[in-house]
């Protein structure tokens, strides 16, 4: 029973690309969670998905940043036109319903350089 | 704003004793607790949690408390073993919303 997939390991992009980070959850969760955490910093909340839906999104950027969660597939966190300041590690945590926030499973997490 | 906030960024313990790590916070919404221990290059793991109702929950070698007056929980590892050395995350929780976690402690234990 795999645990949280996400991938890839490890991104690097020049200013200016696109970066697309993958996440599977386990098998039987239904809801995702993106974190990120930021060099000497906490994991902070990005966005809460279920398949084809966003409940959450308050801790998204405004702008260049968007997730989905496709009902066949991996959730997926794109950022447009990166900068350096995206460079972090992006975590992926799934749980099984609603009321399972307080059970997150982490995938190992995706780390984003900008060069 | 932090509303969890983990003072101490870094604590190193003798194998064998009590570590204490502690955590703050501003939110008297929260009604979950939970602790994640971190290992480099690893994701969060899951350690220990304490609903906003109790004030003591112990896992093993893991104790937390929480004193709701004082807005503060703690984390409690005895004996200390070196596989405890990584960072631990306190992280609180209001109804369905993501966790809010602080910034981490970096535990050392020492030989």
């Amino acid at each position: 029973n795999a645990g949280v997939m996400q991938n890839p390991r490890h991104l690097v992009r020049r200013r200016g690309q696109e970066a697309r980070l993958r996440c599977s959850p386990m098998k039987g969760h239904s809801h995702v969670y993106w974190y990120r955490q930021l060099p000497e910093e906490g994991l902070k909340f990005m966005v809460y998905l279920q398949k084809e839906n966003i409940i959450d999104e308050s801790g998204m950027p405004k702008e260049r940043f968007s997730a989905e969660f496709p009902k066949e597939g991996p959730s997926i966190l794109r950022i447009q036109q990166v900068v350096r300041g995206d460079s972090a590690a992006y975590f992926c945590a799934s749980s099984p319903n609603l009321s399972g926030a307080n059970v997150l499973t982490f995938g190992a997490g995706s780390r984003l350089t900008v060069l | 704003d932090q509303q969890v906030k983990q003072n101490s960024p870094s604590l190193s313990v003798q194998e064998g004793r009590i570590s204490i790590l502690n955590c703050d916070y501003t939110n008297s919404m929260f009604d979950y607790f939970l602790w994640y221990k971190k290992y480099p290059a690893e994701g969060p793991t899951f350690l220990i949690s304490i609903s906003s109702i109790k004030d003591k929950n112990e896992d093993g070698r893991f104790t937390v408390f929480l004193n709701k007056s004082a807005k503060h929980l703690s984390l409690h590892i005895v004996p200390s073993q070196p596989g405890d050395s990584a960072v631990y995350f306190c992280a609180a929780l209001e109804g369905a919303d993501g966790l809010t976690f602080g910034k981490g402690t970096h535990l050392i234990i020492q030989p």
